[in-house]
């Protein structure tokens, strides 16, 4: 079975600063797929970033990076440059290689962006 | 390009009864999938359709079933509701079957479900 775990209920961070989201993630599988995902209160689901699991290098997108740990079943989120849109709740997700589109979600971070 | 639609957006049933939402996926996608979102329990993964076929089923009672049509829409089908069925239903699509580029998933801005 697949578990993620984001042990950070609540963030906050200054406008501007750099925050680390953090995630942790079991599982039997050598290749598999990691995501970040944002649900501002629209409640609609967005990408933020993906790692793939036989990819050592790790995952940017504009303000957004990641430290994939595979050894350690590591993934963090770290998003630079805070802003005021950013604030909303972020999602650790694992996704199988082989068996379709199947997300197993973390609980979940709130990240607020103080003005 | 429209998104993933879902509807409806919001509704209110009473327990005992049964409801069935509706997921229009992304033009060319052939996988939808469903989720249920509470604040108890988080995200978890319903079900699974590819090509009218349902690939993956997650852990939840029978009353709880889905179907997928020829155009890809998919509805999902809770029957006996209970109050613990109140919950946010996100449906997500993909183009792909085998999964070959995971950021090709899009949500759905969901439909709400109360139960009283």
């Amino acid at each position: 079975a697949q578990t993620v775990t984001q042990s950070q209920p609540e963030m906050s961070v200054q406008e501007a600063e750099t925050v680390t989201l953090s995630c942790t993630y079991d599982t039997s599988e050598n290749n598999y797929y990691l995501f970040w995902y944002k649900q501002p209160p629209s409640r609609q689901m967005i990408l933020v970033i993906r790692q793939e699991a036989y990819k050592q290098q790790n995952a940017t997108e504009n303000r957004f990076s990641v430290n994939f740990q595979k050894a350690a079943k590591s993934f963090s989120l770290k998003i630079s440059d805070s802003q005021l849109g950013d604030t909303a709740m972020y999602f650790c997700a694992f996704m199988k290689f082989t068996t379709g589109n199947q997300f197993y979600f973390g609980t979940g971070t709130s990240l607020t962006v103080i003005p | 390009k429209a998104g993933v639609t879902q509807t409806p957006r919001y509704l209110i049933k009473t327990r005992g009864q049964q409801v069935t939402l509706s997921c229009s996926p992304i033009s060319g996608h052939r996988s939808v999938s469903w989720y249920q979102q509470t604040p108890g329990q988080g995200l978890q993964f319903l079900f699974e359709y590819f090509s009218e076929t349902q690939r993956n089923k997650g852990n939840f009672p029978g009353r709880f079933s889905g179907r997928q049509f020829s155009n890809s829409r998919s509805e999902m089908n809770v029957s006996t509701l209970e109050l613990g069925d109140s919950a946010l239903y996100l449906c997500a699509s993909s183009p792909e079957g085998r999964r070959t580029s995971g950021n090709t998933i899009y949500f759905g801005e969901g439909s709400w479900l109360t139960v009283v």
